[in-house]
C-alpha cells in the first residue's frame, strides 16, 4: 500500500520567514515524489518533482529515501505563496497501474 | 490547445436522479484519475484507469462508478443521487508516472 503523510492541516508564517511543508511517504517500490499547489480559485498545479531537481518559484525538496521524506522548503516566504499544497506519490515503474496518492494537504498562510 | 475539460462546472440535482459527470483529455495521456475533494481539503482518490478497457477502484470507497472505452474520455456516473455524494469532483490525467493534468473540476450539489 501506498501513503502519504502531511502532518500539519495549516501553517501560518510572516513574509520573509523560511518555510517547511513536511512529507512523509510509505511505498514498498521506486517512488515518485510531486508536490502540487492549489492557488484560491485555480485548478491544482503541479509545482515540482524530485526527479527534475529544480526550483520553481524559490521552493526545493529532496528525496530522503532514508527517512521517507520529500519535505518542501523555500527560504523566504512571500505573500503569493499562500495557497494549498499537496504531497502526492505515484509509483515509478511505468509497466504496472501504478495509482498517484495525496497526502491531505497543508494550507500556507503568509502575513505581513 | 492539448487540455483537460470537466462538465458541468456546477450541477445542483434532486435526490435519486441519475447523473454523469463527464471529463475528456485532449492530450493523449494514458492514465486518468478521479478525485472527490471537499473545498480546501484532502483529495481521495475514488476511481483510476491506465488504459482503455481497464478501471480500478481507489482508496475511498465510492458509489460511483466510471468506464474507460476511449482513450480521451473517462465520464463517472452515479446511479441514484444522495446528499452524501455532495462534494468537488476532480478529473486529472497523466503519461505514466510523469506529472498529472487537473481538470476545473465539478461541484455537484444534492437536495
Amino acid at each position: 500500500a501506498q501513503r502519504v503523510t502531511q502532518p500539519e492541516k495549516l501553517l501560518s508564517v510572516f513574509k520573509g520567514a523560511p518555510v517547511e511543508l513536511k512529507c512523509n511517504y510509505s511505498y514498498s517500490g521506486s517512488p515518485e515524489l510531486f508536490w502540487y499547489v492549489q492557488y484560491s480559485r485555480q485548478r491544482l498545479q503541479l509545482l515540482l518533482r524530485h526527479i527534475s531537481r529544480e526550483s520553481i518559484k524559490g521552493f526545493t525538496a529532496d528525496l530522503n529515501k532514508g527517512e521517507t521524506s520529500f519535505h518542501l522548503k523555500k527560504p523566504f516566504a512571500q505573500e503569493e505563496d499562500s495557497a494549498m499544497y499537496y504531497c502526492a506519490l505515484s509509483g515509478r515503474n511505468t509497466g504496472t497501474a501504478s495509482k498517484l496518492t495525496f497526502g491531505t494537504g497543508t494550507r500556507l498562510q503568509v502575513t505581513l | 490547445e492539448a487540455d483537460i475539460y470537466q462538465t458541468p462546472r456546477y450541477l445542483v440535482i434532486g435526490t435519486g436522479k441519475k447523473i454523469t459527470l463527464e471529463c475528456s483529455q485532449t492530450m493523449g495521456h494514458d492514465k486518468m484519475y478521479w478525485y472527490q475533494q471537499d473545498p480546501g481539503m484532502e483529495l481521495h482518490l475514488i476511481h483510476y484507469s491506465y488504459g482503455v478497457n481497464s478501471t480500478e477502484k481507489g482508496d475511498l470507497s465510492s458509489e460511483s462508478t466510471v468506464s474507460r472505452i476511449r482513450t480521451e474520455h473517462f465520464p463517472l456516473t452515479l446511479e441514484s443521487a444522495r446528499p452524501s455524494h455532495t462534494s468537488q469532483y476532480l478529473c486529472a490525467s497523466s503519461a505514466g508516472p510523469a506529472e498529472a493534468f487537473f481538470g476545473q473540476g465539478t461541484r455537484l450539489t444534492v437536495v
